[in-house]
């Protein structure tokens, strides 16, 4: 079936340090979301890719499709404590699929 | 903002015993899905629902699973016989269209003893 892994497990940063987390799929993606999920709390959306080599910015945060539609990526410039969470990816051939995760710990 | 809820917040149960949790979709929502997170592990999709059916759902999803929507509001989630094994936070989420946004309820933590 399908499966869609990411990269780093865990990362930690100093605050300021950029972070990058990276999302591989077995299979060609219709599209590709990212979630935050805080400890103790609920997956909450951050964005979805949709074209092939897309790439988008939230402050802080860019995302990148990539040409194959199979993976992504999450770049975080200049890390702030209120990073801190576990990134997940999730894509979707049929149902969505969740990647394992990124979690990062920011030290000030 | 909309919001999916889940009920209850945590609950325990013992071994063997059915368990049913609830969630009520944001009121426009057409697809529904169960996922379980194992503490400390990742999001694991459980199944969808769609037009009173399921949709899909994965190996996770054996016989002692099943999901209904009795009133056309809930989105219920039963276990028939639990395991210790089942101890996990279940989430509920629903979305408007296929390929949007999915929001996601603050989960139901089920403890098996």
């Amino acid at each position: 079936g399908q499966q869609v892994m990411q990269i780093p497990q865990y990362q930690h940063v100093q605050e300021g340090e950029d972070f990058t987390t990276y999302c591989n799929s077995s299979t060609t993606l219709s599209n590709i979301q990212w979630y935050k999920q805080r400890p103790g709390g609920h997956p909450v959306f951050l964005i979805q890719l949709v074209k092939s080599g897309e790439v988008k910015k939230q402050k802080r945060l860019t995302f990148q499709f990539g040409e194959a539609k199979k993976n992504s990526s999450l770049h975080i410039t200049a890390t702030q404590t209120t990073d801190v969470g576990t990134y997940f990816c999730a894509g979707r051939a049929t149902a969505l699929i969740f990647g394992k995760g990124t979690t990062l710990s920011v030290s000030s | 903002e909309p919001e999916v809820t889940q009920t209850p917040s945590h609950q325990v149960t013992q071994m063997g015993q059915e368990v049913i949790l609830r969630c009520v979709p944001i009121s426009n929502h057409l697809y529904f899905y169960w996922y379980r997170q194992i503490l400390g592990q990742k999001v694991e999709f459980l199944v969808s629902f769609y037009n009173n059916e399921i949709s899909e759902k994965s190996e996770i999803f054996d016989d002692q699973f099943s999901v209904e929507r009795p009133d056309g509001s809930n989105f219920t989630l039963k276990i028939r016989s639990t395991k210790l094994e089942d101890s996990a936070m279940y989430f509920c989420a629903t979305q408007g269209r296929v390929g949007t946004e999915a929001f996601f309820g603050q989960g139901t933590r089920l403890t098996v003893v």
